[in-house]
């Protein structure tokens, strides 16, 4: 099983609705993220927390909120979705006492489409 | 100016021969470096870290120069395996990425 299980995998909408993308985690990190992909671009922080009591804006918060509802979990959300949000989402993890300072541990990525 | 900007590709190599990838930031006060590889819209995997004094794993040599705020990536000997998007990463509390430079590595 991954370490960093990200849900749902794929997932078409419609302008308007509510999306909620979740994603858990079995390392035992503390630090938690989400970015978002477009084609061609790089990885861009939308939310991240750094323990349960602690979520912080990324650099493309707008239109985003996330929820921290245990050190394993950590949700994002569209509460009204848009077009221009269709992306490749990845959540993430770290922890600076393992696997060096920084590094981080991706899930697999969700796609969403919002018509 | 984005903080980390890496040179636009794509790349389009033969296999055998050898390519440089270079990346630059901003911000004089981050403190770890790293390079991702990305295949095919899938999630970054770490490739390599970067320290001042530059490290090698097999074919693959990372350079960090922090006067010049540059960190560098050296393939030798390309493999077809090699083929995917470099990503270059720079941490300072939160991580931020490069857009990435795509590798092809042709027979």
């Amino acid at each position: 099983d991954a370490d960093v299980t990200q849900t749902p995998r794929n997932r078409i909408t419609k302008t308007g609705k509510r999306i909620m993308l979740e994603c858990s985690q079995t390392k035992g990190h503390d630090r938690m993220y989400w970015y978002r992909q477009d084609p061609g671009l790089g990885l861009r922080l939308i939310y991240y927390s750094f323990d349960v009591k602690d979520i912080n804006k990324g650099e493309i918060s707008d239109g985003y909120s996330v929820s921290r509802q245990a050190q394993a979990k950590f949700s994002l959300s569209l509460e009204s979705a848009i077009p221009n949000q269709t992306a490749l989402y990845f959540c993430a993890t770290s922890d600076p006492r393992q696997g060096g300072p920084g590094e981080l541990f991706f899930g697999e990525g969700s796609r969403l489409t919002v018509l | 100016r984005k903080e980390v900007e890496q040179d636009p590709g794509p790349f389009n190599v033969p296999e055998g021969a050898t390519v440089a990838f270079n990346c630059t930031y901003s911000n004089s006060a981050s403190q770890s470096f790293f390079w991702y590889r990305q295949d095919c819209r899938k999630e970054p995997k770490l490739l390599m870290s970067v320290y001042s004094s530059g490290n090698e794993d097999g074919r693959f040599t990372a350079q960090l120069n922090r006067a010049s705020q540059y960190i560098s990536l050296l393939i030798r000997d390309s493999k077809l395996s090699d083929s995917a998007t470099y990503l270059c990463v720079v941490t300072g509390g939160k991580s931020t990425f490069g857009d990435g430079t795509t590798l092809t590595v042709k027979p």
